[in-house]
C-alpha cells in the first residue's frame, strides 16, 4: 500500500465557496502532482511540483492554486468552486531515482461535487 | 495530434480465461510505458512498465508487449480473477520530455465469476 492519503474523500459544496483539499506522503517523494478525472477516463495534470517551492502548471486550466512548502505536503486551492468543477482529484507522488523510473503512487481521490 | 489511447472501452470475460487489454501510441518517441490498473472508488495503482530497448516483460500473471513498429502496447492478464475488474490505464512518457506520463482513456475490465 502506497502511503499517501487525501482528505476529505468526498465533499459536496455550493458555487463560489473556497476549498483546500489536501494530499499528504510519507515516502519522501520529491514529486508530487495533482489530477482531475472524470468516471472511467483519462487523467488530466492539473498541477505538479518537483520540490519544495517549486510548482508547475498541468495541461489542465483548472482554475486552481497550489503550494509546496513541505516536501510531504501539496494542498490543492479552489478560490470559488463552480458546477464544472465536479470531478475526481486524485494526487500522486513520485520520486527521481533513476531516469526512467516515473512510477507513480496515487491517493483515494477526492470526489467533490459543486452544487 | 498525438495521443494515447485504448482500442476498446469495455472487455468482459470468464473467470479463469486470459485477458488482452490494446493500447495505441502515436508519439514514436515515447520511451517509457506503464500500465496502472484503478479500482472502483480507489487511485490507480502500478502495474508494470517497459521501457522502449524491450518488447515484452513479465509480472506475476501479467505480461506487458511493445510492438514499436506499429506503436502498440498490450497488457495481458492469465487466469483472469474478480479481483482483476477494474479499469486498466495505459500512460507514456516521452523521450527527453518531462518526467511527467500522459494518460490514455481507460479500458474497464470486467470479470464474470
Amino acid at each position: 500500500e502506497a502511503d499517501i492519503y487525501q482528505t476529505p474523500r468526498y465533499l459536496v459544496i455550493g458555487t463560489g465557496k473556497k476549498i483546500t483539499l489536501e494530499c499528504s506522503q510519507t515516502m519522501g517523494h520529491d514529486k508530487m502532482y495533482w489530477y482531475q478525472q472524470d468516471p472511467g477516463m483519462e487523467l488530466h495534470l492539473i498541477h505538479y511540483s518537483y520540490g519544495v517551492n517549486s510548482t508547475e502548471k498541468g495541461d489542465l486550466s483548472s482554475e486552481s492554486t497550489v503550494s509546496r512548502i513541505r516536501t510531504e505536503h501539496f494542498p490543492l486551492t479552489l478560490e470559488s468552486a463552480r458546477p464544472s468543477h465536479t470531478s475526481q482529484y486524485l494526487c500522486a507522488s513520485s520520486e527521481s531515482k533513476t531516469p526512467w523510473g516515473v512510477e507513480q503512487y496515487f491517493g483515494p481521490g477526492t470526489r467533490l461535487t459543486v452544487t | 495530434g498525438e495521443s494515447v489511447g485504448l482500442h476498446l472501452p469495455t472487455l468482459s470475460v470468464q473467470e479463469g480465461d486470459n485477458s488482452i487489454i490494446n493500447c495505441a501510441y502515436s508519439n514514436s518517441a515515447s520511451d517509457y510505458f506503464i500500465w496502472y490498473k484503478q479500482e472502483s472508488g480507489k487511485g490507480p495503482q502500478f502495474i508494470i512498465d517497459i521501457r522502449s530497448n524491450m518488447d515484452k516483460r513479465q509480472g506475476q500473471r501479467v505480461t506487458v508487449l511493445l510492438n514499436k513498429t506499429v506503436k502498440h502496447l498490450s497488457l495481458q492478464i492469465a487466469a483472469t480473477q474478480p479481483g482483476d475488474s477494474a479499469v486498466y490505464f495505459c500512460a507514456e512518457k516521452r523521450t527527453g520530455g518531462s518526467y511527467i506520463p500522459t494518460f490514455g482513456r481507460g479500458t474497464s475490465l470486467i470479470v464474470h465469476p
